[in-house]
């Protein structure tokens, strides 16, 4: 298995509060993505990292920042957590061909009440 | 912008029977193609990829996929379902934004798998 992992594996955390997830890889995989998983959307990007210091957004980015200083690391930040962030967030890595898979940590269950 | 559609939100079959779940796919150019399984509380596994040359990929667990340029699709199949096999799929489409290093990872919403005795 991949080296992939998510910090920490369960939060809860209060509404207004900023979260911060982190996602440790132990591959050199240059691309690394951030997903959230809710019932009935599936697998939903959030932001994605093609390099370091390189990133972009996903399709609901609204709310979330990251950051990638290293090739191992990639933060995602909620700024303000709000309960419609209340997900699963899962952190995805490939390595620079792109034919090649992604491959997956176990996730993040972020509950904000 | 590339975009995933897997029309069914939910399949059941019965163990022993063959199985088909569909997947569409938007994008301009020969897209990567993939499909990953993901059981209840776990994280996701590759089952299969396309990227190139022939176009019916054999995966893991007996599962294979066919991808079709005619009509966008790349859908799984598997002809004898196990009770094993019951467990949430996705669709996934990858593509270069403007041909360099920035690569989109773009999954569909997925596909429930029941499968009964």
């Amino acid at each position: 298995d991949a080296g992939i992992t998510q910090s920490p594996r369960h939060k809860v955390t209060e509404t207004g509060t900023p979260v911060t997830l982190r996602c440790h890889q132990t591959e050199n995989h240059r691309y690394m993505y951030w997903y959230r998983q809710d019932p009935g959307h599936g697998l939903r990007l959030i932001h994605y990292s093609y390099g370091v210091k390189d990133t972009d957004k996903g399709e609901v980015s609204d709310g979330y920042s990251v950051s990638r200083s290293k090739t191992e690391d990639f933060l995602l930040t909620l700024e303000s957590a709000t309960s419609s962030q209340t997900s699963v967030y899962f952190c995805a890595t490939k390595f620079r061909d792109l034919w090649t898979e992604a491959f997956f940590g176990q996730g993040t269950r972020l509950t904000v009440v | 912008a590339q975009s995933v559609t897997q029309p069914d939100i939910h399949i059941t079959v019965s163990e022993g029977a063959s199985l088909e779940l569909r997947c569409n796919y938007s994008y301009g150019a020969t897209p990567y193609l993939f499909w990953y399984v993901q059981s209840p509380g776990q994280g996701l596994q590759l089952l299969l990829k396309y990227f190139s040359g022939d176009t019916l990929v054999q995966g893991i667990k007996g599962f294979e996929a066919e991808f079709k340029r005619s009509q966008s699709s790349f859908n799984l199949r598997k002809p004898s379902v196990h009770w094993s096999d019951a467990a949430e799929y996705f669709c996934a489409v990858g593509a270069s934004l403007g041909g360099g290093s920035n690569y989109k990872l773009t999954f569909g919403k997925g596909t429930l798998l029941t499968v009964n005795p």
